[in-house]
């Protein structure tokens, strides 16, 4: 079974600022797949980025960028530059090749960006 | 809109009534997840389906709950004799086959009020 751990429950940073979330979670597999998901209030839960474990190099994208150490199994995501927009719950996500490819969620951080 | 579509979006129901979720999910999909999510936590998996099979089931799923995808397009999410427990947000998802980017796309759920 795998869990995932996010150990941060709020953030809050001014608007410009950089913040790191934290994530780390537990699974035997060797072959998966690793996802932020950022879930606006009311809005839909949407893809941030996504790092495949094989990869040694870390995802990024825009503003987004993750910190992946495979051996500590941690996978925080930095977001530089924040936005309003950015104010969200962000959950970490491993997702297992093999079988079902069912996401695994972690409790989320509830990330809010001040102006 | 091709994303995938969840109706209804809000259900108020009372303890006892059957209720049923009806997801489309994007059309070339043939992966198909229920998760169900409380509030301030993240979302839990209920069951999957590829095509029109149902090949796996969450232990959160009790008898009270059926899934089904009969032509492998639409699916449906049932609980009979609702109880205030399950109140919560279901959210379905639809993804491609194993082996392209292993994303998963989100509707943007139906909340369930059990009175």
């Amino acid at each position: 079974a795998q869990t995932v751990t996010q150990s941060q429950p709020e953030m809050s940073v001014q608007e410009a600022e950089t913040v790191t979330l934290s994530c780390t979670y537990d699974t035997s597999e060797s072959n998966y797949y690793l996802f932020w998901y950022k879930q606006p209030p009311s809005r839909q839960m949407i893809l941030v980025i996504r790092q495949e474990a094989y990869k040694q190099q870390n995802a990024t994208e825009n503003r987004f960028s993750v910190n992946f150490q495979k051996a500590a199994k941690s996978f925080s995501l930095k977001i530089s530059d924040s936005q309003l927009g950015d104010t969200a719950m962000y959950f970490c996500a491993p997702l297992i090749i093999q079988g079902a490819q069912k996401l695994v969620f972690g409790q989320g951080t509830r990330l809010t960006i001040n102006p | 809109d091709t994303g995938v579509s969840q109706d209804p979006r809000h259900k108020i129901t009372k303890r006892g009534q059957n209720v049923t979720f009806r997801c489309d999910p994007i059309s070339e999909h043939n992966r198909l997840y229920w998760y169900r999510q409380t509030l301030g936590q993240g979302p839990e998996f209920l069951t999957y389906f590829q095509n029109e099979a149902q090949l796996e089931k969450s232990r959160l799923l009790s008898d009270r709950f059926s899934a089904e995808r009969p032509k492998g397009s639409f699916s449906t999410l049932e609980i009979q004799r609702t109880e205030q427990g399950d109140s919560a947000m279901y959210l379905c998802a639809s993804s491609l086959p194993r082996g392209v980017t292993g994303e998963l796309f989100f509707g943007e759920g139906s909340r369930l009020t059990v009175l």
